[in-house]
């Protein structure tokens, strides 16, 4: 069974401050994708890592997929209220069948003004 | 482009009712996956539709069934509801070059909340 692990669980900032969320597992993903999911609402997906060692940007957002393709990283820059909302990491197994995703709990953001 | 689209938005059942959830997934896409989201938690596999096969099922009991229609829209039923079925429905489509792709990017409807009483 491949399980993801994110930390922290629950997270509240100030507007301007930076913040990293992890991303961990014993198992090694073919890929992993990053949602941000509002109350009541499906997950949107923010990007999708594939080579390990691989970082990708969008705009404030850094997304980091480890070397050993097992973990990932978020770091937001400079968090604003609009950033607030639930973080899933989900990642695609290399030897189940399909592309079933296997999510975190999710990391709960709040960034207050 | 239409995005993935679910009805009905909420649904309050009783147990041991049944329940049909639909999914029209988004254009051009050939796969549809289900995930069950309960409050506080990251969504769970339940299973997944490959040009209308069955491909890939999570740990749910056969009361979860599903379908896929050849326009790759999808059906989800649960039998003899449990108050545990309680939670957010969620169907994600992506487009599967095989059955045994694991790298395609799926997208989320805005799901179905499922209360049962």
């Amino acid at each position: 069974t491949q399980l993801l692990e994110q930390s922290p669980q629950f997270l509240s900032i100030q507007e301007g401050e930076n913040l990293t969320v992890y991303c961990n597992s014993s198992s090694v993903f073919s890929s992993l994708q990053w949602y941000r999911q509002e109350p009541g609402e499906g997950p949107v997906l923010l990007v999708t890592v594939v080579t390990g060692g691989e970082v990708k940007k969008l705009k404030r957002l850094t997304f980091q997929f480890g070397d050993a393709r097992k973990d990932s990283s978020l770091h937001i820059t400079a968090a604003q209220p609009g950033d607030t909302g639930l973080y899933l990491c989900a990642g695609a197994g290399e030897e189940t069948s399909g592309s079933r995703l296997t999510f975190g709990e999710g990391t709960q953001l709040t960034v207050n003004p | 482009e239409t995005g993935v689209t679910q009805s009905p938005t909420h649904l309050i059942k009783t147990r041991g009712q049944q329940v049909t959830l639909r999914c029209s997934s988004q254009s051009g896409h050939n796969t549809v996956s289900w995930y069950q989201q309960a409050l506080g938690q990251g969504p769970q596999f339940i299973f997944q539709y490959y040009r209308e096969e069955e491909n890939g099922r999570g740990n749910f009991p056969p009361r979860f069934s599903g379908l896929q229609f050849p326009n790759y829209s999808s059906e989800l039923n649960v039998n003899a509801l449990e108050l545990d079925d309680s939670a957010l429905y969620l169907c994600a489509s992506s487009l599967a070059r095989t059955s045994r792709s694991s790298y395609n990017e799926q997208f989320f409807g805005p799901g179905t909340r499922l209360t049962v009483l």
